[in-house]
């Protein structure tokens, strides 16, 4: 079956460093791959998608390539702000049930000033 | 944006009680909404597919008779847990397919409403 594996945090950094939250999956066929973030009592809001391998999301200064050479999609930012400090789910899609998440456990991120 | 609601977002009850979470999506139709589980440190478990105006569709080793769900109208599906056990104390979210529906195959998120079964 489907699976995702995200790094285990939680992932402490400070302000203006460069984030890296690794995620693999296992599927069949061509899954989309997703990021959710997760702000402090809010509900999860889709961050960023890719629908085919090679595609890169992004959104926020975030990015995640579709890598199906590596079963990966590892998001990326820059140049973190506190502002970004949330649980984030690498989830992937796979077959046409819009619903049929398959989530990751989640990473806790910390930015401190 | 679409916006997803859940009520309560915290509650306690007596083991053998019945529990009602409500999730609204409060300013589009979400002709299917879809509801999750999650334990600690776990990932989001896909509890069953719920559809207006027909029967929710349950994932594979998911009780059905235990986790009631209703889906009456274009706003609105709950999700009843019937006789509650302290195994059942969780944290659940929804989500709704988004008001562009089936071209995007967005989800909107409710905030989650976590149960203790005391």
């Amino acid at each position: 079956g489907n699976s995702v594996t995200q790094m285990e945090g939680p992932v402490t950094l400070s302000e203006e460093a460069f984030l890296t939250i690794n995620c693999t999956y296992t599927a069949t066929g061509y899954p989309s791959l997703f990021w959710y973030v997760q702000y402090p009592g809010e509900g999860l809001q889709l961050l960023l998608k890719a629908t085919k391998a090679d595609d890169k999301g992004s959104n926020k200064g975030f990015e995640a390539t579709y890598r199906k050479e590596t079963t990966s999609f590892h998001l990326e930012k820059g140049s973190v702000q506190v502002s970004d400090s949330a649980v984030y789910f690498c989830a992937l899609r796979g077959g046409t049930s819009y619903g049929k998440l398959t989530f990751g456990q989640g990473t806790i991120l910390t930015v401190h000033p | 944006g679409a916006v997803v609601s859940q009520h309560p977002s915290w509650v306690i009850c007596k083991s053998g009680t019945s529990v009602k979470i409500e999730c609204r999506s409060l300013d589009f139709q979400a002709t299917t909404m879809f509801w999750y589980r999650q334990f600690p440190k776990q990932s989001l478990m896909l509890m069953a597919t719920s559809n207006e105006g027909s029967k929710a569709t349950y994932e594979q080793g998911v009780e059905k008779d235990k986790f009631l769900i209703n889906h009456a109208s274009l706003t609105l599906s709950t999700l009843t847990v019937t006789s509650a056990h302290p195994e059942d104390s969780s944290f659940y979210i929804c989500s709704a397919l988004g008001p562009w529906g089936a071209n995007t195959g967005e989800l909107f998120f409710g905030e989650g409403s976590r149960l203790t079964v005391l």
